[in-house]
Formats: structure tokens, C-alpha cells, sequence
């Protein structure tokens, strides 16, 4: 069992839509779990992190943990083209960034105008 | 300026040479990292450095080694290269209680 499984896709969705992306981690004593967004050739960037359980919000990106069943997700609402990307789920023991990041395969993402 | 920067950008070279690639960073961050990124496997971790003093191995080191040469600088070393290392290298670099890390723009790796 991998440690962090993402479906790897591709998750097309038309624009303006709601785009949901799942992980799941196999590590229960994960504290920090961390959304990053790759386009093609590019390096990761950060969209969203997340260390309590229940729903963050930033714009039109909500992540939501659950700690009991060792999930988290991404919603992207009123998807856009330029969300077109693969996301990125990573995991820590840590209490931040700064430790250790177990990363997903990452899911790619296209969104039809 | 970039605040994460890796030398050189791409590099084609031939299996048994020895390769080095370089990471540097205008962050004041102590936390540097090297994955390496396949695809379908994802970012995979070789090397990380808490501080100058100290680094660890990550998940697949082997065939890797690392220098820490000052708080801003982190290069990765292939001592004999061999053509299942060809992949996207990245260099990130954090603090202890941030948020993110911060990735480099890549090293595009082929080896012969």
C-alpha cells in the first residue's frame, strides 16, 4: 500500500463546475497534509494546507480532513481552464512544511470551456 | 530574482559519469530538500538538511550523495550515473513552522 494514494486521472469537468479531488494516507500519525498545484514542466505551489479536522476555506478552494478515515480533499469551485493542472497531495508527521513531505502521484485535472 | 534557483536547468549526460547539480536560495530558510519527480510515481524525497550540520536520507538515496556547503546552498551528487536516475529533479527549501515549501524550477536529467 502506498503511503499517500491520489487517482491519478485525468478528472474532466466542464467550467464552472465543482472539481473534487481525494487523497488518502496510510500514516495515522500524520499531522499536516498540504495541497499543491504542478502545471506541466512547472514546479509545485502551494494552494492549501490543513492541519485540524473539518473543512478550510480559501476562494474557491476547500480542503477538508478526516483524521478517523485518513482522508483529505480538495474542492474547486467555479472550476476554471486555468485550474487545468495536476494537484498534488503531501503528508507530514511534522506540525508544518518543515518536516519531512510524503507526496501522492497527484491527480490531473482538465477543465473543459 | 528567483528565490529557489537550480544549476543547470537541463542536462544530458552519459551513464558512469559523475554529475552534480546545484540548488540556491535567497529564503534564509535552514530546511533544504532534493526530490526527484517520475512520472506515475510522483515527488520522491533523496536528501534532506534541517541545518548546515545536518542531513538525512529520504526515501531513495541510493546512487545519490549530498553537500550542504553553506545555509543558502544544497547540491546534489550522482557519483556514477546510470540511465534509471533520468528524471526531473527539484530542490525545495522551508522553514521549521511554515507552511510551505518552496520548489525550485528543476533540473531535466537524461542519462545515456
Amino acid at each position: 500500500q502506498k503511503e499517500v494514494e491520489q487517482n491519478s486521472g485525468p478528472l474532466s469537468v466542464p467550467e464552472g463546475a465543482i472539481a473534487s479531488l481525494n487523497c488518502t494516507y496510510s500514516d495515522r500519525g500524520s499531522q499536516s497534509f498540504f495541497w499543491y498545484r504542478q502545471y506541466s514542466g512547472k514546479s509545485p505551489e502551494l494552494i492549501m494546507s490543513i492541519y485540524s479536522n473539518g473543512d478550510k476555506e480559501d476562494g474557491r478552494f476547500t480542503a477538508q480532513l478526516n483524521k478517523a478515515s485518513q482522508y483529505v480533499s480538495l474542492l474547486i469551485r467555479d472550476s476554471q481552464p486555468s485550474d487545468s493542472a495536476t494537484y498534488l497531495c503531501a503528508v507530514s508527521r511534522g506540525k508544518s512544511s518543515g518536516d519531512k513531505l510524503t507526496f501522492g502521484t497527484g491527480t490531473r485535472l482538465a477543465v473543459r470551456p | 530574482d528567483a528565490d529557489v534557483t537550480q544549476t543547470p536547468r537541463n542536462r544530458i549526460t552519459k551513464t558512469g559519469k559523475r554529475i552534480m547539480l546545484e540548488c540556491s536560495q535567497t529564503k534564509g530558510h535552514d530546511r533544504m530538500y532534493w526530490y526527484r519527480q517520475d512520472p506515475g510515481l510522483g515527488l520522491r524525497l533523496i536528501y534532506y538538511s534541517f541545518d548546515v550540520k545536518d542531513i538525512n536520507k529520504g526515501e531513495i538515496s541510493d546512487g545519490y550523495s549530498v553537500s550542504r556547503q553553506a545555509q543558502a546552498k544544497f547540491s546534489l551528487s550522482l557519483e556514477s550515473a546510470i540511465p534509471n536516475q533520468t528524471a526531473l529533479y527539484f530542490c525545495a527549501t522551508s522553514d521549521d513552522i511554515g507552511d510551505t515549501q518552496y520548489f525550485g524550477p528543476g533540473t531535466r536529467l537524461t542519462v545515456l
